[in-house]
């Protein structure tokens, strides 16, 4: 099956301070998403972005799918964004998708 | 908010017991996949069920199980629940139309004793 690693796993941030997250994965893809969970366990989606650059507010992220990885970057961090960050990835089978996701990057943004 | 919900938020069952979860999709979504998240890891793929039939299925046994309905709502079910099923069960939602994008609801957090 798909491997898929993020690093780094923990990373400490003074707030204002930027950020990027990376995720390789072992195959190609068709899907890919970046997840924020918060500490209640909720998945927050942040991107759908099986390839290309795509920017929401302070966040943006960028996947190469040809050399099988995705970049997530956080810009003048804020307490607000502590918590986990998932990258996973899928490939479309039968009727569905079955995503795969890394082990994800603790943040934790602090004063 | 995703649109998708799950019932109950939290369940206390004890080993060998049977658990029922529920999840109702995000409208107009006819595709729900169930993961599993121990703690301190990512969610893992449990099973996939599209227009009311199984779809796909990762490393689980048999006695993890679900349905789907006509409004595509969903359940998982496990039966002789053991002390690792303890977990956050997350549901996700997609729309066939809508491309491959999956939304979660905020899950069931099961402990067994």
């Amino acid at each position: 099956g798909i491997q898929v690693e993020q690093s780094p796993p923990d990373l400490i941030l003074q707030e204002g301070a930027n950020s990027t997250l990376r995720c390789n994965f072992s195959d190609s893809v068709n899907n890919l998403q970046w997840f924020h969970q918060n500490p209640w366990g909720q998945l927050i989606n942040l991107f759908y972005i099986p390839s290309g650059t795509k920017q929401n507010g302070r966040l943006s992220a960028t996947t190469v799918a040809t050399e099988r990885y995705s970049l997530l970057y956080i810009s003048s961090s804020q307490t607000t964004d502590s918590g986990v960050y998932f990258c996973a990835v899928g490939l479309l089978t039968g009727g569905g998708n079955k995503l795969t996701f890394g082990t994800g990057t603790q943040l934790k943004v602090e004063l | 908010e995703t649109g998708v919900t799950q019932s109950p938020t939290h369940l206390i069952k004890t080993r060998g017991q049977q658990v029922t979860l529920r999840c109702s999709s995000q409208s107009g979504h006819n595709t729900v996949s169930w993961y599993q998240q121990a703690l301190g890891q990512g969610p893992q793929f449990i099973f996939q069920y599209y227009r009311e039939e199984e779809n796909g299925r990762g490393n689980f046994p048999p006695r993890f199980s679900g349905l789907q309905f006509p409004n595509y709502s969903s359940e998982l079910n496990v039966n002789a629940l053991e002390l690792d099923d303890s977990a956050l069960y997350l549901c996700a939602s997609r729309g066939g139309g809508q491309g491959n994008e999956q939304f979660f609801g905020p899950g069931t957090r099961l402990t067994v004793l």
